[in-house]
């Protein structure tokens, strides 16, 4: 168990719909990363938050957003659903990076979504 | 743009029979690069950081080890229970105070009994 927590873990909706995916990090962590896994493209880096800024974004379509509450559980949502935005979705979440021993990021169990 | 390819995609082995998985990469300024194991349909389990060319880390039958252009999972007599897809990821500065990882695609190891 990495101490990062991730609801729902399955997810059904249909196309054109909106829906919202939840991560707690792990205790102490400041920051969370979202990820999105396909079968094709492996392990897509998204967005980063660190306490409640966002920090860096990557492939994410401007249909998703994401924000990073005070308590610092994080918030991934979905729009305008497309069959092609069925995946896994993983949330990381790292210490401060106060040393190079802080670096690893720990991976929630994910959620499955599926657009039908 | 930074670039992650493991090799190779799959492989089966025998129980006890070691073998090596090979992860290239091409990064400005690497920062670390990091092995992870997942189970089908659950999160990247971590395993190693490496930081720099020369340095190996160990965990039961797995070694990492890096060079400046790759590095090589090593798993020693594996056992079924080591079946999994091994992850390679490199980390880089990516500006504004952030260090992303890009991941490879993935090795799915199979040990046979």
């Amino acid at each position: 168990d990495s101490g990062v927590t991730q609801t729902p873990k399955h997810l059904i909706t249909a196309t054109g719909q909106r829906v919202t995916l939840r991560c707690s990090p792990r205790s102490g962590d400041l920051s969370v990363y979202w990820y999105q896994q396909s079968l094709d493209q492996g392990l897509q880096f998204l967005i980063q938050y660190y306490n409640g800024e966002e920090r860096a974004k990557g492939n994410i379509l401007e249909r998703f957003s994401a924000q990073q509450f005070p308590d610092l559980h994080s918030e991934l949502n979905l729009s305008s659903l497309e069959l092609g935005d069925s995946a896994l979705y993983f949330c990381a979440s790292s210490a401060p990076d106060r040393d190079r021993a802080n670096n690893e990021q720990f991976f929630g169990p994910g959620t499955r979504l599926t657009v039908l | 743009e930074d670039q992650v390819t493991q090799s190779p995609e799959a492989l089966r082995l025998q129980e006890g029979e070691s073998s090596s998985l090979n992860c290239s990469y091409t990064v400005s300024g690497l920062r670390g690069l990091f092995w992870y194991r997942q189970d089908p349909g659950k999160g990247p389990e971590f395993l190693f950081t490496l930081y720099s060319a020369g340095e190996e880390k160990e965990k039961e039958r797995l070694k990492a080890t890096l060079t400046k252009k790759e590095s090589f999972l090593h798993i020693t007599a594996p056992k079924p229970e080591d079946s999994a897809t091994y992850l390679c990821a490199v980390q880089a500065y990516s500006g504004a105070g952030s260090y992303q990882l890009t991941f490879g695609k993935g090795t799915k190891l199979s040990v046979i009994p």
